[in-house]
């Protein structure tokens, strides 16, 4: 079955950087567009990153635009998202997600993993 | 501006029926849209992508239960015969060139 696993979360200081991984397994990694979001503590979903089948398609988010940057290899079936100049409105659980193309829906969901941004 | 609005909380009781909106907002009255499930401490899941005309289309093992409609700029998701796993949050989301965009997220309680 189609299985989403991320990795790479934890403790990062205000400015620092980390390097999200979304590996994916039970489907064509590269028949889907893939998506990051995120979830801050309490609070709802927020779409922040877009990217195509080839990686030449990609949106961003304003909140985390020029900070964040999304690609894939299709060859790992891996998603990545390279976080920089953190903060600590950051701190969130991040889920990458799989979209059919031109569907606009995210039709699975991984687990999630926890960043927090803090000193 | 694509935004969508949801009521932050619904309760219903057990084996009772429910509707949740998600409102679009004004000049996206066509728009189609997903909803998607959100239990404690889990991710999300995917449950149905609900289209502008009012037809719907399930995510594979989602039960009869759930169903989803449309009126105008609103969007529906209703649970008949409510069970306690059907406790969560529940959030629609849209879409349109180059962004994606979630409603707040509605608490479903089942008394």
């Amino acid at each position: 079955q189609v299985q989403l696993v991320e990795s790479g979360g934890g403790l990062v200081k205000p400015g620092g950087s980390l390097r999200l991984s979304c590996a994916a397994s039970g489907f064509t990694f590269s028949d889907y567009y893939m998506t990051w979001i995120r979830q801050a503590p309490g609070k709802g979903l927020e779409w922040i990153s877009h990217i195509n089948i080839r990686g030449m398609t990609i949106y961003y988010a304003d909140s985390v635009k020029g900070r964040f940057t999304i690609s894939r290899d299709n060859a790992k079936n891996s998603l990545y998202l390279q976080m920089s100049g953190l903060r600590a409105d950051d701190t969130a659980v991040y889920y990458c997600a799989t979209e059919t193309p031109g569907e606009g829906a995210f039709d699975h969901w991984g687990q999630g993993t926890l960043v927090t941004v803090s000193s | 501006q694509l935004v969508l609005t949801q009521s932050p909380s619904a309760s219903a009781s057990l084996g009772a029926s429910v509707k949740l909106t998600c409102a679009l907002s004004s000049g996206h009255s066509s728009y189609g849209i997903a909803w998607h499930q959100q239990k404690p401490e889990k991710g999300p899941r995917f449950l149905m992508k609900v289209n502008g005309d009012g037809s719907h289309s399930k995510e594979d093992g989602i039960p009869d239960r759930f169903s989803g409609s449309s009126s105008g700029a609103e969007r529906y998701l209703t649970i008949s015969s409510l069970q306690s796993e059907d406790e969560g949050d529940y959030y629609c989301q849209t879409w349109g060139t180059g962004i994606w965009v979630f409603g707040g997220g509605t608490r479903l309680t089942v008394l």
